[in-house]
């Protein structure tokens, strides 16, 4: 069975700050790995994925995040926020071999303050 | 682009009524998905159905049912609403395949039990 730890439920941040939101997953098998955003009053939003091939994948908006098998992480990045990226962050993770299902995260609250 | 619409943003019912959540998709796909979200909790899988009238059960199924007549069409039916199933539920859906394909969210809806 797979499990997603997402350490910090809330991450205050200024504008134009770095950011790291951190994500760990458990799974005895091969994984795919997604990070999904929802801003506020709307439903989930895929951000990016992490398949197979390189490590690092980015999003259109900035973001990026590293598959570490060895850590068994997926953490999120940005080097510079926006007031705009204000939105509650959920980690995924899928077996490869049972792809159809998403265990989630608990989420991560990014307030990126002025 | 896919659309996923669940009928009511709000819903307020009470305790002991039968409450029916729909959700509409427009894109053809073969899976739809239910989930409840709730805070520190991230999404759950209440059910998942991959073909017309076929359902398996999520992770927490209890007190809930589902019903999935036409491929477009996926409800969420409380038999007997209680006080612990105020959440926000969310349905997905998504198209099958050999690689991974990601799920479309509705917006959601929020319901409260009296």
């Amino acid at each position: 069975a797979q499990s997603v730890t997402q350490l910090d439920s809330q991450v205050p941040v200024f504008e134009e700050a770095p950011v790291e939101l951190r994500c760990n997953y458990s799974s005895s098998v091969s994984v795919y790995l997604f990070w999904y955003v929802q801003y506020p009053n709307q439903g989930l939003q895929l951000l990016l994925k992490y398949l197979s091939g390189s490590t690092l994948v980015e999003s259109i908006n900035g973001f990026e995040a590293e598959f570490n098998k060895s850590q068994t992480s997926f953490h999120l990045r940005k080097p510079s926020v926006h007031i705009s990226d204000t939105a509650e962050y959920f980690c995924a993770v899928s077996g490869a071999d049972s792809s159809y299902k998403l265990i989630f995260g608990s989420g991560t609250r990014l307030l990126v303050r002025p | 682009d896919v659309k996923v619409t669940q009928s009511s943003r709000y819903l307020v019912k009470r305790t002991g009524e039968k409450v029916f959540l729909e959700c509409v998709q427009d894109m053809d796909h073969e899976n739809m998905f239910w989930y409840r979200q709730d805070p520190g909790l991230g999404l759950r899988l209440i059910y998942f159905s991959y073909d017309v009238k076929m359902k398996e059960k999520g992770d927490i199924p209890e007190g809930y049912s589902v019903s999935r007549e036409k491929k477009e069409r996926f409800s969420l039916i409380l038999e007997s609403a209680s006080t612990n199933q105020t959440s926000m539920y969310l349905c997905a859906s998504s198209s099958p395949g050999v690689l991974w394909q990601p799920q479309h969210f509705g917006d959601g809806t929020r319901l409260s039990i009296l």
